[in-house]
């Protein structure tokens, strides 16, 4: 059974910096993009960036291209999204997603949970 | 990149059916059949509910149903039932390995 488990919810000061994870399981991490999905309070969801988990290759949105860093370990089964220079708008919840198996493949069949990243004085 | 178009709520009563829009351009919705739909409870991760325009993957009721014209697809839900009342947001490819969401719909069971 196919599993993506986020780090816990972080607090952190305005400029500082903080690392997501995303351990999957259930299935060959490698064989899969990633991808990295933004939720402000009661706002719409965001899409971030795509990863080649195999070969680590990143497509940033244009909007989050230069604060944040994407990479994966293969070895753990794990993607990172980095953000630093933290700024109050960058409070959210950050959300890894899977993309499909069938089809096109271009849909996000599995979900991690959510971690709450809170900017805060 | 903006977001796609999605009417900010809709509702309707038990039973009805209701259709939520998603208007994007013809770099996006319009150029590719690579559309998706998810629902979303509050404080919930979103789920599929849709894919690839009008597929509906396995363990999703068929009262849901998905379609597309020229650069604007929609979501239908036919047979209303009050756990729909949820968050919907599409997603479209976008080209370059870039995807959007919209802005997401409101869906109220009155």
């Amino acid at each position: 059974q196919v599993h993506l488990v986020q780090s816990g919810a972080e607090v952190k000061m305005p400029g500082a910096s903080v690392k997501v994870s995303c351990k999957a399981s259930g299935y060959t991490f490698t064989s899969f993009a990633i991808h990295w999905v933004r939720q402000a309070p009661g706002q719409r969801l965001e899409w971030m960036a795509w990863i080649n988990a195999d070969t680590g290759h990143t497509i940033y949105s244009q909007k989050f291209q230069g604060r944040v860093t994407f990479t994966r370990d293969t070895s753990a089964s794990t993607a990172y999204m980095e953000l630093s220079s933290l700024r109050f708008e960058d409070t959210a919840v950050y959300y890894c997603a899977r993309e499909g198996l069938y089809g096109s493949g271009s849909f996000y069949t599995y979900w991690g949970q959510g971690t709450l990243v809170t900017v805060s004085s | 990149q903006s977001a796609l178009t999605q009417p900010r709520s809709v509702s309707g009563s038990p039973g009805q059916s209701v259709t939520i829009s998603c208007t994007g351009t013809s770099s996006d919705v319009g150029h590719y059949n690579y559309v998706s739909w998810y629902q979303q409870y509050p404080g919930r991760a979103p789920k599929l509910m849709i894919y690839d325009v009008s597929e509906r993957p396995s363990g999703v009721p068929d009262r849901f149903s998905g379609s597309k014209s020229g650069n604007t697809a929609s979501l239908t839900i036919s047979g209303l039932q009050a756990e729909d009342e949820a968050d919907y947001y599409c997603c479209s490819y976008a080209g370059n390995y870039t995807w959007m969401f919209g802005g997401g719909t409101k869906l109220t069971v009155l």
